[in-house]
């Protein structure tokens, strides 16, 4: 276990609703980024947070936003939800202010989001 | 630019060894190897900066070849345990950014 906790497991929205993902990093870590992975591929970069900014952003339009907290926990906001977004959408938190050549990331179990 | 992975899917026994490659055309600057068992969180196993090093612990073990941008992942000696989808996650030269770029996967299926 990486201590890495996200919520919820799973959810079911409809098209055109909004959602709201989270994600608790590990003790110590301050750093979090967000994944999006679709059944069979690998994880894509959704985009991070250091100290509560967005440091670096994938290929994914606005309707993706984010925020951390404090505490440097994170949410992941998704509005407009289109099938597509149906994937396992995966957080993963790193020590701070270490880009990861130097250290990895370590993830967390996933929220799994079905859009009907 | 998604880094390519080799082969998609393999089959071993328990005993026999597997290599898992990741190829890339852009520059490396460092590349990380992740397992995910299906419907768990990829699990760190090692990175490898460029430099050409290699490393290992236990039986899995790693090199990464600059002049070749690639990396090359050494399972010996299988165990049923192995089993998971193996992804390459790498971080570009000069990209200036904290984000892994992960390849689409390499299946592997260890059976008795």
């Amino acid at each position: 276990e990486t201590g890495v906790t996200q919520s919820p497991t799973h959810l079911i929205k409809t098209r055109g609703q909004q959602v709201t993902l989270r994600c608790s990093s590990q003790s110590g870590h301050n750093t979090v980024s967000w994944y999006q992975q679709a059944l069979g591929q690998g994880p894509q970069f959704i985009f991070q947070y250091y100290r509560e900014e967005e440091n670096g952003r994938g290929n994914f339009p606005p309707r993706f936003s984010g925020l951390q907290f404090p505490n440097y926990s994170s949410e992941l906001n998704v509005n407009a939800l289109e099938l597509d977004d149906s994937a396992l959408y995966l957080c993963a938190s790193s020590r701070p202010g270490q880009p990861v050549s130097t250290d990895t990331q370590y993830f967390g179990p996933g929220t799994r989001l079905t859009v009907l | 630019q998604q880094p390519v992975q080799s082969p998609q899917a393999v089959i071993l026994r328990e005993g026999e060894d597997a290599v898992i490659n990741c190829s890339s055309s852009k520059a490396l600057y460092s590349v990380h190897w992740y397992r995910q068992k299906h419907g768990e969180a990829p699990v760190f196993l090692m990175i490898l900066l460029k430099g050409g090093e290699q490393k290992g612990h236990d039986k899995i073990s790693a090199s990464f070849n600059e002049k070749k941008q690639q990396s090359s992942l050494y399972l010996t000696a299988s165990q049923l345990s192995y089993s998971g989808t193996y992804f390459c996650g790498t971080e570009y030269s000069g990209a200036g950014s904290y984000q892994l770029t992960f390849g689409k996967g390499t299946k592997l299926s260890v059976i008795p």
